[in-house]
């Protein structure tokens, strides 16, 4: 599986964006990007995924480079409630549907 | 709708003891995942299945054993449990695909420490 590379941890501002970047140099062409979140204490939670174009919904908004090497999950107001690990995820179309889990980027929410 | 459920939440072993986690859905998902996650660790899975009746070895299947003996249920043994064990084990369920990006959905996992 293609590998990510993300900042080990990041903080924010309560109230304010925040952009986790991700970095996925050989990424193929079918890998689609995920990312989940795991919040303290518990199972990681899926947040948004996206092939090329860039894809919003409640939770966050996903920017995908145009040459698909690197993308950023972007929460556009940070609450508490936000402070988690976040991890980007490859997914090849192939395979039982697996997850590969790298370190991730822990956010520290400020109030 | 209670989603996935992971029992026990915490237990505490002696090294050679055996013992089993179950896992349940509610979601009718074709697909549910063991995965054990150590300190600053992400997540590496053991074993999955894809159906009743069929699992399938994960990254990290040695010294487990699983079944999935009903859809709704999955089972994860450990015949003699290891210090190298001590873990937090969570389970996940999703649709099957058709479509690959079917988001899973986990469990609040099983602490376990092996004595």
């Amino acid at each position: 599986d293609a590998k990510t590379t993300q900042p080990n941890s990041m903080e924010s501002n309560e109230e304010e964006p925040v952009h986790l970047p991700c970095n996925h140099s050989t990424i193929s062409g079918t890998d689609y990007i995920h990312w989940y979140r795991q919040l303290p204490s518990q199972g990681p939670e899926y947040v948004i995924h996206g092939l090329t174009s860039n894809v919003n919904n409640r939770m966050a908004s996903l920017a995908i480079a145009e040459d698909r090497k690197s993308s950023t999950l972007i929460l556009h107001r940070a609450t508490l409630r936000d402070a988690a690990v976040y991890y980007c995820i490859l997914r090849e179309q192939t395979g039982a549907n697996n997850l590969f889990f790298g370190t991730g980027t822990r956010l520290t929410v400020i109030p | 709708n209670a989603g996935v459920t992971q029992t026990p939440k915490f237990r505490v072993l002696k090294t050679g003891q055996s013992m089993t986690l179950l896992c349940a859905q509610d979601m009718n998902h074709e697909y549910m995942y063991w995965y054990r996650q150590d300190p600053g660790m992400g997540l590496r899975l053991i074993h999955y299945s894809v159906g009743e009746g069929t699992t399938a070895k994960g990254e990290v299947p040695d010294g487990y054993n699983v079944s999935r003996l009903k859809k709704q249920n999955f089972l994860l043994g450990l015949e003699s449990a290891a210090p190298s064990q001590t873990s937090v084990y969570f389970c996940a369920s999703s649709y099957r695909f058709g479509d690959f990006n079917q988001p899973q959905h986990f469990g609040d996992g099983t602490r376990l420490s092996i004595l």
